[in-house]
């Protein structure tokens, strides 16, 4: 089955820039989406279509696609972007989708 | 607003079945897909599949099907997450999401509460 792979975790101190990646073989045909998930709470979608912010998410958080890779950008980093992030795609289909495995962002 | 009101928790024993709902307001229940998606304790999320509430078509994850049926009510703007033969690996919250705009396909952007099911002996 489809696999979308992220690191699991990124450490970057307060106002430098997080970049977070994720491949997957059918990145050169598929959206990339990026979900933003707090300890307890449900996950809120802040990037879709690669890199088109929902609206009321800061514009410090980007993403971009290339290849086989979209990579999450979230530039001046703060402490309450402290989550766990998740990027989520569509295999060939366009039918099944999964989420990647997680990356652990720590901001200190 | 967009409100999506998930049934509570629930514990059952290995090989039963569980059926979590998913009640919808707020938006024209038919416009939109509904996706299911699972977190177990300490791991990420895992879709499940997607329904479409208009007309009842599905697709489930490969690693599910076969033990998922999603459902709905239109009557009650509700959708329904089945699975059966249950196992120690299947304790997670289940989360619905609403797709984020009419006629898109399992790109969820609205989720309800989440529902914890655990499953022990």
């Amino acid at each position: 089955s489809y696999e979308l792979t992220q690191p699991p975790s990124l450490s970057v101190s307060p106002g430098q820039t997080a970049r977070i990646t994720c491949s997957g073989d059918a990145f050169p045909l598929k959206y990339a989406y990026w979900y933003q998930q707090k300890s307890g709470q449900a996950p809120v979608l802040i990037i879709y279509e690669d890199n088109i912010r929902p609206s009321g998410i800061p514009e410090r958080f980007s993403g971009s696609r290339s290849g086989t890779m979209a990579t999450l950008t979230i530039s001046g980093a703060q402490v309450g972007d402290e989550a766990d992030y998740y990027c989520y795609s569509t295999d060939s289909s366009g039918y099944f989708w999964v989420f990647g495995g997680g990356t652990e962002l720590t901001v200190l | 607003q967009v409100q999506l009101l998930q049934s509570g928790a629930e514990v059952k024993k290995p090989g039963a079945s569980v059926n979590v709902s998913c009640k919808a307001s707020g938006y024209n229940f038919d416009a939109y897909g509904i996706s299911w998606v699972r977190q177990a304790p300490g791991q990420g999320l895992e879709w499940l599949g997607w329904i479409n509430a208009k007309t009842g078509s599905t697709y489930y994850a490969h690693n599910v099907q076969g033990r998922v049926t999603m459902s709905t009510d239109k009557s009650t703007k509700t959708v329904f997450i089945e699975l059966r033969s249950l196992t120690s690996d299947d304790t997670a919250v289940y989360y619905c999401g609403r797709d984020r705009v009419p006629g898109a396909t399992g790109r969820p952007d609205s989720w309800g509460q989440g529902t914890l099911v655990s499953v022990s002996s």
